[in-house]
């Protein structure tokens, strides 16, 4: 049973550039979160989507912009980067209960940025 | 806005000694509380879980968390380290809004001499 993976694992970019990185959800999971974790600090939550739309969104940017295809897979795009947003991008996926969902989330290796 | 506060961001313990990692979290209404491990080189991974009932709750490898609504905790112990437990620790807070959106700690970084 293949967990979350993601893509690609490490990258460097310049400011201004842009980036775009990609999730594949544990088999039989429909909805992705994305995260941001800066060095020394915990996870911070970006969006989720679910049915191929974004449910959720934290305090980011509208640089920050993602999508979601029919096979539950997702990108998570980064316009005009900024050295701030270097950083490990992890994925995670669950499995979307409606109302109650109280379900954990299972997270990939995550894919680190060095904007430069 | 809710927030989730872990108070020792570097913990060093012996082999065979007790751990306690603190986790405070600020929101009044209903929550769902995680921990989760990061070892190194590896993916975040759920170390334990509590939704509702017995507010003491056992999770993998022997560690267990107990959740105390009046202080808004919800510690992480382990009785007895072993150097297998060097790692990353999260504590992290889910609004029981339906969705499934983790706010977390700083984290704690434990590391265990042999």
């Amino acid at each position: 049973d293949a967990g979350v993976t993601q893509s690609p694992t490490h990258l460097i970019k310049t400011r201004g550039q842009q980036v775009t990185l990609r999730c594949s959800p544990k088999s039989g999971h429909d909805t992705v979160s994305w995260y941001q974790q800066a060095l020394g600090q915990g996870p911070q939550f970006i969006f989720q989507y679910y049915e191929e739309e974004e449910r959720q969104r934290g305090n980011f940017p509208d640089r920050f912009s993602g999508h979601q295809f029919p096979n539950y897979s997702s990108e998570l795009n980064v316009n005009a980067l900024l050295l701030g947003d270097s950083a490990l991008y992890l994925c995670a996926s669950s499995r979307d209960r409606g109302i109650t969902n109280t379900g954990e989330l299972f997270f990939g290796e995550g894919s680190r940025l060095t904007v430069l | 806005a809710q927030s989730v506060s872990q108070h020792n961001h570097h913990v060093i313990l012996s082999e065979a000694a007790s751990l306690e990692l603190g986790c405070n979290y600020s929101y009044g209404g209903t929550v769902n509380l995680f921990w989760y491990v990061q070892y190194p080189g590896q993916h975040l991974q759920l170390l334990l879980k509590y939704f509702s009932g017995d507010p003491l709750v056992k999770g993998i490898k022997g560690f267990e968390a107990e959740f105390i609504k009046s202080k808004f905790s919800f510690n992480l112990r382990k009785p007895s380290v072993q150097w297998s437990d060097t790692a990353e620790y999260f504590c992290a807070v889910n609004l029981n809004t339906g969705f499934q959106k983790l706010v977390f700690g700083t984290g704690t970084r434990l590391l265990v001499s042999p």
